[in-house]
């Protein structure tokens, strides 16, 4: 099946240091990814959309100017934790669709801590 | 816009007794279902999914999952659970076409496996 890599898995940082997520399809080229968001002992929430080579679509709610998406090749998709506070600490995981398919695969997940 | 239901929470559950998790999905529109499993810190396994078809689909691990239109339900089931089984469980929604691989989630359900 088609893998997509994310990283880190685990990640601290101070309050007020932006934090970098990296999504990546190996096997295949995505023209969407997607961002989700975990919080503990609860569902993922969809983020945003993210579209290769134009803006990502960000689902109501979301701070875009916090989250910050770039999906600059067909393989890559990257999300900006921008100045992180406690509050953003969460588990964060990307997935990506197989061109002409009807399931989405998922990273391993970013576990962020702010502290 | 589309709904999922997890109807249970917490499941707990003794080795190698049978389990089914309940999942009630709402949409205006024909829908995949999938099931995924979720081990602590990790991200995504697909165990399942139900495109179109026959209603009874078998995923991995032994798992296997009924699509039933009129009830809107697509309940997980396993005959006999292992220790190994214990994770959490999400039910997810999508729609064919360009939204195929936004997933919706449900809350997720703990299955604790006792010895």
């Amino acid at each position: 099946g088609a893998v997509v890599s994310q990283h880190p898995s685990r990640v601290i940082c101070k309050s007020g240091t932006s934090v970098k997520i990296e999504c990546r399809s190996l096997d295949f080229q995505a023209t969407t990814m997607f961002w989700y968001r975990q919080f503990p002992k609860q569902s993922l929430m969809l983020m945003a959309t993210s579209n290769e080579g134009s803006k990502a679509t960000y689902e109501q709610g979301v701070e875009k100017d916090k989250f910050l998406i770039n999906h600059a090749s067909l393989t890559l998709s990257t999300l900006t934790v921008t100045s992180a506070h406690p509050e953003d600490s969460s588990f964060y995981i990307c997935s990506a669709g197989l061109g002409g398919g009807t399931e989405a695969f998922f990273g391993q997940g970013t576990r962020l801590t702010v502290v | 816009a589309q709904s999922v239901t997890q109807l249970d929470s917490q499941v707990p559950v003794f080795e190698e007794a049978p389990v089914e998790l309940r999942c009630n999905y709402s949409s205006s529109v024909s829908v995949y279902l999938f099931w995924y499993v979720q081990y602590p810190n990790q991200g995504l396994q697909l165990l399942l999914k139900y495109l179109s078809g026959s209603t009874l689909v078998k995923g991995i691990n032994g798992f296997e999952a009924e699509f039933n239109k009129s009830q809107t339900s697509f309940h997980l089931r396993k005959p006999s659970v292992h220790i190994s089984d214990t994770a959490e469980y999400f039910c997810a929604v999508s729609g064919p076409g360009a939204g195929s691989y936004q997933l919706t989630f449900g809350k997720g359900t703990k299955l604790s496996v006792i010895p």
